[in-house]
């Protein structure tokens, strides 16, 4: 069975400042990744995926996030952290795109001014 | 709409009432998903559709748990009997293909979900 962890639970940084949030799958193949942000009170928003081809990938509102396939990893940076990017973040894996999510339990990001 | 429609966004039912949960697809949109998210944790897989066929209801946690999806546009999940355990947000995802071959890369869009609360 598929499975996501997300180590931090909370993750507090100061505006300007860089972000990385981890995430660790267990998959027997090489699934879909995908990274989304939910806002209090809203659905998920979709950042970026991977499927295959280049293991850095770009996504919206600046985030990147890496695949690394020996560590089972798949990470979401940013380097310059706006305000408005506090909200919780969610790690997920699938068989292929339009297949069921499995989802990590999130992080919460907080900006401090 | 642009997007995932769902209504209502708030649902406060007392335990033991039937409640009923809408999702209104992207248009066109063949997959329609339905997730349950308690407070505090990320979303968990409940059911899938793929037009109007429910191809797996793996994830109901119990017979209490209904869906459907009769046209292949809109979906209601249903419950009955409902116990202070259902109390969570429930979310609809939708995405374009089957999520074989040529579709395989579309991505699921979700809506606003609902908060049902039972008291």
């Amino acid at each position: 069975a598929q499975s996501v962890t997300q180590p931090d639970i909370h993750i507090t940084v100061s505006e300007g400042a860089s972000l990385e949030l981890r995430c660790n799958y267990s998959y027997g193949a090489t699934p879909y990744l995908f990274w989304y942000v939910q806002s209090p009170g809203q659905g998920l928003q979709l950042l970026l995926k991977y499927f295959s081809g280049d293991t850095l990938v770009q996504g919206i509102k600046g985030f990147e996030a890496e695949f690394k396939r020996s560590q089972s990893s798949f990470n979401l940076r940013k380097p310059s952290v706006h305000w408005s990017d506090a909200a919780e973040y969610f790690c997920a894996v699938a068989p292929w795109a339009g297949n069921m999510l499995t989802f990590g339990g999130g992080t919460r990001l907080m900006v401090k001014p | 709409g642009a997007g995932v429609s769902q209504s209502p966004r708030y649902k406060v039912a007392k335990r033991g009432q039937d409640v009923a949960l809408r999702c209104d697809p992207i248009s066109g949109h063949v997959s329609l998903f339905w997730y349950q998210q308690a407070l505090g944790q990320g979303p968990e897989f409940l059911t899938y559709f793929q037009n109007e066929a429910q191809l797996d209801k793996s994830g109901l946690p119990s017979d209490r748990f209904f869906a459907e999806r009769p046209e292949g546009s809109v979906s209601t999940l249903k419950i009955q009997r409902t116990q202070q355990e259902d109390s969570a947000v429930y979310l609809c995802a939708s995405s374009l293909g089957s999520g074989q071959g040529a579709d395989s890369n579309q991505p699921q869009h979700f809506g606003d979900g609902t908060r049902l609360s039972i008291l």
